[in-house]
């Protein structure tokens, strides 16, 4: 079975200043991982994705991540938080289920940002 | 190209009553999931179809939830009778592929039970 772990349900950080969201996942086999994104009355929408290859990954508005197998991590950062960046943040962890991709979300980290 | 829609975006209906949510994925999107989502819980994934299949409906609730995918075009998601504990945002979304292709969400359908 799969399951992901988001530390810390509410996270505040000061403007400019660094953003990390903690995820750390269980799986059996090697994972597909996916950081998404949920902005106030809208949909859940891709930040980053990590499959195969280089463990830092790099997604949009400046976010990356970087997967760490040894401490089953996939923490999300970002050098400098902007106001734009508030917003609930979701760790996905993506195995395969019968040829078909079944995925996992954690419970979601909001992130304010104070001016 | 159009997003996920879904619809209504929000539905206030009483305990014992019947709703049925509506989920147009992205055209030619074979992959169609329904999740909910209760209060300050993590997503739970419902079922997933391949185009009018269901591949994998493992997280129904039960049997009052009855979801169909006519002509693997939308989707409906009808709930009935609803109870109190059904109440949350029910997301759709759709992908491409098999596997480790991003999932596009809808907005939701906030689904409230009195």
């Amino acid at each position: 079975a799969q399951s992901v772990t988001q530390l810390g349900s509410h996270v505040s950080v000061s403007e400019g200043a660094l953003v990390l969201l903690r995820c750390n996942y269980s799986s059996s086999v090697p994972p597909y991982l996916f950081w998404y994104v949920q902005y106030p009355n809208q949909g859940l929408q891709l930040l980053l994705k990590y499959t195969t290859g280089a463990t830092l990954v790099k997604g949009i508005n400046g976010f990356e991540a970087e997967f760490k197998k040894s401490e089953t991590s996939f923490h999300l950062t970002k050098p400098s938080a902007h106001m734009s960046d508030a917003a609930e943040y979701f760790c996905a962890v993506s195995l395969n289920s019968g040829g078909y991709q079944k995925v996992t979300f954690g419970t979601g980290t909001k992130l304010q940002v104070i001016p | 190209e159009a997003g996920v829609t879904q619809f209504p975006s929000h539905s206030v209906i009483e305990k014992g009553q019947t709703v049925t949510l509506r989920c147009d994925p992205i055209s030619g999107h074979d992959n169609l999931y329904w999740y909910r989502r209760v209060m300050g819980k993590e997503i739970k994934f419902l079922l997933h179809f391949v185009k009018e299949s269901k591949q994998d409906e493992s997280g129904m609730p039960n049997n009052r939830f009855l979801a169909e995918r006519t002509g693997g075009t939308y989707s409906t998601l009808k709930v009935q009778p609803a109870e109190l504990e059904d109440s949350g945002v029910y997301f759709c979304a759709s992908s491409q592929g098999r596997l480790n292709s991003p999932l596009h969400f809808g907005n939701g359908t906030r689904l409230t039970v009195t």
